[in-house]
């Protein structure tokens, strides 16, 4: 079946403009997560949904960044006044599960930003 | 604080020869540990997770709480193991948190 999507693949914004990032989970999927990876790194968390509820924001990394997801299936990452140091590749995650199971974690391919 | 560490940023071996990929984590709890692969151009996916003690292509991790790690081996390398490889935790929340990954080249 289709897995997690993400789009768009490549993104290129000048400094100051604001993105939405889209990702679709694997459907029926409860969770979901949105990962930062920057050059030469691992994932960082940055924000997590059970359902349409955002349970978990800790990782945002300043108050640009903005995270939904309205009816509990897609999601969008927001990120306003880009700046340089935000260019990463996103990375979306969905389980099937919300809480104190173990599940895992399905990837989507990532949107690569880079902010001029 | 939840905290995984790879020690090795790069890692080379030959085919065929025993390969072992270090993570250490720091936890207070009984943590979940797993072990993420990406493939060339492809994207991030489960490799094995230490609560299943599977066997995965070969692969085998075994948590050892005395000394926080939970290190990858397999005992002879493919040249398709080539990939980077990243050891993640999974402690009292859903988030996952990653080490900063291994590069394991297999060379022919």
């Amino acid at each position: 079946g289709a897995g997690v999507s993400q789009s768009p693949r490549y993104k290129v914004a000048k400094r100051g403009q604001d993105v939405a990032l889209r990702c679709d989970p694997i459907s029926g999927h409860v969770s979901l997560f949105w990962y930062q990876q920057a050059l030469g790194q691992g994932p960082e968390f940055l924000t997590y949904f059970q359902n349409e509820a955002q349970l978990d924001k800790s990782g945002l990394p300043s108050d640009r960044f903005f995270a939904e997801r309205p009816e509990g299936s897609v999601s969008t990452l927001k990120i306003q006044r880009t700046q340089q140091e935000d260019s990463a590749v996103y990375l979306c995650a969905s389980s099937s599960y919300g809480t104190g199971g173990i599940y895992e974690q399905f990837f989507g391919p990532g949107t690569r930003l880079t902010v001029l | 604080a939840q905290r995984v560490t790879q020690p090795e940023k790069l890692l080379s071996v030959f085919k065929g020869a025993p390969v072992e990929l270090k993570c250490n984590y720091s936890y207070s709890g009984s943590p979940e540990l797993f072990w993420y692969v990406q493939y060339s151009r492809q994207r991030l996916q489960l490799l094995l997770r230490h609560i299943s003690r599977e066997s995965i292509k070969g692969f085998t991790a075994d948590l050892n709480k005395g000394e926080t790690s939970f290190h990858l081996k397999k005992p002879f390398a493919q040249e398709e193991d080539s990939a980077m490889y990243y050891c993640a935790l999974q402690g009292g929340s859903e988030k996952l948190v990653f080490g900063k990954g291994t590069k394991l080249t297999v060379n022919p």
